[in-house]
């Protein structure tokens, strides 16, 4: 779990553009994993979760995208807005018990207008 | 919503103070948390709480201690403030027995002088 990371520290975009944030886990053994974003000033805020019973989940404007076999994490925004810029990690669980969660250290994604 | 609410947005003391960073969180949690978040090196926790009056060791425990006498509010505690605990402080809390998914606060930054 300390490898959970990303391959891109920062990100920049176009207003209207879809966004791909990209996480590497290194166990195996995870079984679920988080999306947080956080806005500059201002704490985490989870985003989407998914199991590793699942390979996609849609939320609004929002999709992750779990591949199990290369231990590959993705968040897809659709349709990138302003109010999207903010820094995103992911996190993993293995163990069960929220104590137990593993973050990476963020992309800072930028649209620009 | 849940919200999970920080006392303090910006403090900021003097090495060797008793500094006291407050939570309190409005769902009923049973599970609290306290993490430091620092530049590259992501959040790092300190201690949590599954239950009033319980509290175990998380990663970093070295130089704080908590408090949890009552189910909705669970408080960090540095006995003696140093320069290297200058620190974004998050406070977190989830359901146990639910998923691992965490809701954090806004956030405490603390500048020890």
């Amino acid at each position: 779990g300390e490898n959970v990371g990303l391959h891109l520290p920062t990100l920049s975009v176009q207003e209207g553009d879809n966004s791909i944030i990209n996480c590497a886990y290194s166990n195996s053994a995870s079984d679920y994993f988080i999306w947080y974003k956080q806005e500059s000033g201002k704490g985490p805020q989870f985003i989407i979760d998914i199991r590793s019973n699942m390979d996609k989940r849609q939320g609004q404007r929002v999709t992750v995208l779990l591949n199990k076999t290369v231990k590959h994490l993705s968040l897809q925004i659709a349709a990138t807005q302003p109010g999207d810029s903010a820094v995103y990690f992911c996190a993993e669980n293995m163990e069960g018990g929220s104590e137990k969660l593993v973050f990476g250290k963020g992309t800072k994604l930028t649209v620009n207008p | 919503d849940v919200k999970v609410t920080q006392s303090s947005r910006y403090l900021v003391k003097r090495t060797g103070e008793k500094v006291f960073l407050e939570c309190v969180q409005d769902m009923d949690h049973e599970n609290m948390f306290w993490y430091r978040q620092d530049p590259g090196l992501g959040l790092r926790l300190i201690y949590f709480s599954y239950d009033v009056k319980m509290k175990e060791k998380g990663d970093i425990p070295e130089g704080y201690s908590v408090s949890r006498e009552k189910k909705e509010r669970f408080s960090l505690i540095l006995e003696s403030a140093s320069t290297n605990q200058t620190s974004m402080y998050l406070c977190a809390s989830s359901l146990l027995g639910a998923d691992e998914k965490l809701f954090f606060g806004s956030g405490t930054q603390l500048s020890v002088l």
